[in-house]
């Protein structure tokens, strides 16, 4: 199985912060990658998918990007809206798998 | 607009079964791959099985392989998972979640459900 490995487990960041989080393949693939957004109580959200394609109504301060092994979701200016648990997974093989997931909260 | 609704949750004593449903509309069923995910309390996400188009290609996680059959009745719109063998550890919120494009399985998880809970205590 392909692991996926994500840091940080948490950020503490402010409104208008820069902030980046990484997600590690224990295999290598191309850019069968995704990453969403999940808020307490809700179902995850669809950010991007196949390493840097923004899904439809995503605002553009989301972005990805990498390949191989190493891949990064970026958010340029923090929003109080992004304050959430963000998840990598990956599409290359079954089963597929997620991070472990990065909690974004407000400093 | 795409609806997902998931039904079925319940408590369930270790080594029972359980068999869970999603309804979905607001799309053509029959063109999209789908698939179960589970997360279990204050935990992350794992994906657990997904389903072709038509039934015909069925993957499964690890640990719920030879326990849990995912199914699906594009007459009736429906996706199932039928579980078996049931343990503590498979208590969780299961998603039922469509792929984003059609043509693909569990490939990106565009659209889920709001889940259901699974319980498993004796």
């Amino acid at each position: 199985d392909i692991q996926m490995t994500q840091s940080p487990s948490s950020v503490s960041a402010s409104v208008g912060d820069r902030v980046t989080i990484t997600c590690r393949a224990s295999q290598g693939f191309n850019t069968w990658l995704a990453w969403y957004q999940q808020k307490p109580g809700k179902a995850p959200k669809l950010l991007i998918y196949g390493a840097s394609t923004l899904q439809s109504g995503v605002p553009s301060r989301f972005s990805g990007s990498g390949s191989g092994t190493v891949f990064t979701l970026t958010i340029s200016s923090l929003q109080p809206e992004d304050f959430a648990t963000y998840y990598c997974q990956q599409a290359n093989r079954f089963p597929r798998t997620f991070g472990q997931g990065t909690k974004v909260e407000i400093k | 607009e795409v609806q997902l609704v998931e039904s079925g949750g319940g408590v369930v004593r270790p080594g029972g079964s359980l068999r869970l449903s999603c309804a979905g509309s607001g799309f053509t069923f029959d063109d999209y791959g789908m698939s179960w995910v589970r997360q279990a309390p204050g935990k992350g996400l794992e994906w657990v099985s997904g389903i072709n188009w038509n039934g015909d290609s069925t993957n499964y996680a690890d640990s719920v392989k030879g326990r849990f059959t995912i199914s699906r009745d594009n007459a009736k719109n429906s996706l199932y998972l039928q579980m078996s063998s049931l343990r503590a550890e498979d208590t969780a919120l299961y998603y039922c979640a469509r792929d984003r494009s059609s043509g693909y399985t569990a490939e990106y998880f565009q659209h889920w459900g709001q889940g259901t809970l699974v319980t498993v205590s004796s």
